[in-house]
């Protein structure tokens, strides 16, 4: 398993704003991931960040809106850029770890994003 | 594209009852994955199910991989207080990402 924390681990954005949220993993890892969480609902996969590359978007989101940042193994940023309320949500980071030949997640405690 | 389905979305027993929720995808899964979301908390890890027809316990917890490798379930039986929270399944179609199933919001009367 995997120690993940994240900053800020919550906030409250004007509109128009952009907030960049960290995530740092006790361990390297090759595997990371951000995802959205609307209250009370599913998790959204936005992006998957491998260290080295370009992160790679889901359909529906684009790197203007949310830029993510793989500088090393244990370490990623997501910002959420000209923010409207329709963004409010919870943000979570993963990182995927070898598990039986497959890959399994752990999640940070996620950052809780209020848009005003 | 890959849709994993999951019911019931809310589950509310008394304590020391049994709890089931059911997982479905639309298309043969190479693997399942259970994960519990306490309330104000992250998703954690619970379990992985990779072979046809496959069944593990942890504890009061009995999760089912179907022999069609299609549908999941996890069954607690005599529920706990502690059992409250979301639990997802995540299906994994080949080598491709994770899809989480909505979730089942598991409320106990104490």
């Amino acid at each position: 398993s995997a120690v993940i924390s994240q900053k800020p681990s919550r906030d409250i954005c004007q509109r128009g704003t952009s907030l960049t949220i960290q995530c740092q993993v006790d361990s390297q890892v090759t595997m990371m991931f951000w995802y959205r969480q609307q209250p009370g609902q599913s998790l959204t996969l936005i992006a998957t960040a491998n260290q080295g590359s370009e992160a790679t978007y889901e359909s529906g989101f684009v790197i203007d809106k949310f830029p993510i940042s793989r500088p090393n193994l244990t370490f990623s940023t997501l910002t959420v850029s000209n923010m409207s309320p329709e963004d409010s949500s919870i943000y979570l980071c993963s990182v995927g770890m070898a598990s039986g030949g497959w890959e399994t997640q752990y999640f940070g405690p996620g950052t809780r994003l209020l848009v005003l | 594209g890959q849709q994993v389905m999951q019911i019931p979305q809310y589950q509310h027993v008394q304590e020391g009852e049994d709890f089931t929720t059911y997982c479905n995808s639309s298309t043969t899964l190479s693997n399942i994955q259970w994960y519990k979301q306490r309330p104000g908390g992250h998703p954690v890890f619970l379990i992985q199910l990779v072979k046809s027809g496959e069944v593990k316990k942890q504890k009061r917890l009995t999760f089912q991989f179907g022999e069609a490798k299609k549908n999941s379930s996890l069954h607690i039986t005599a529920t706990q207080t502690t059992d409250v929270g979301t639990y997802f399944c995540a299906g994994r179609e080949r080598a491709q990402k994770l899809v989480f199933g909505q979730g089942t919001r598991l409320t106990i009367n104490p």
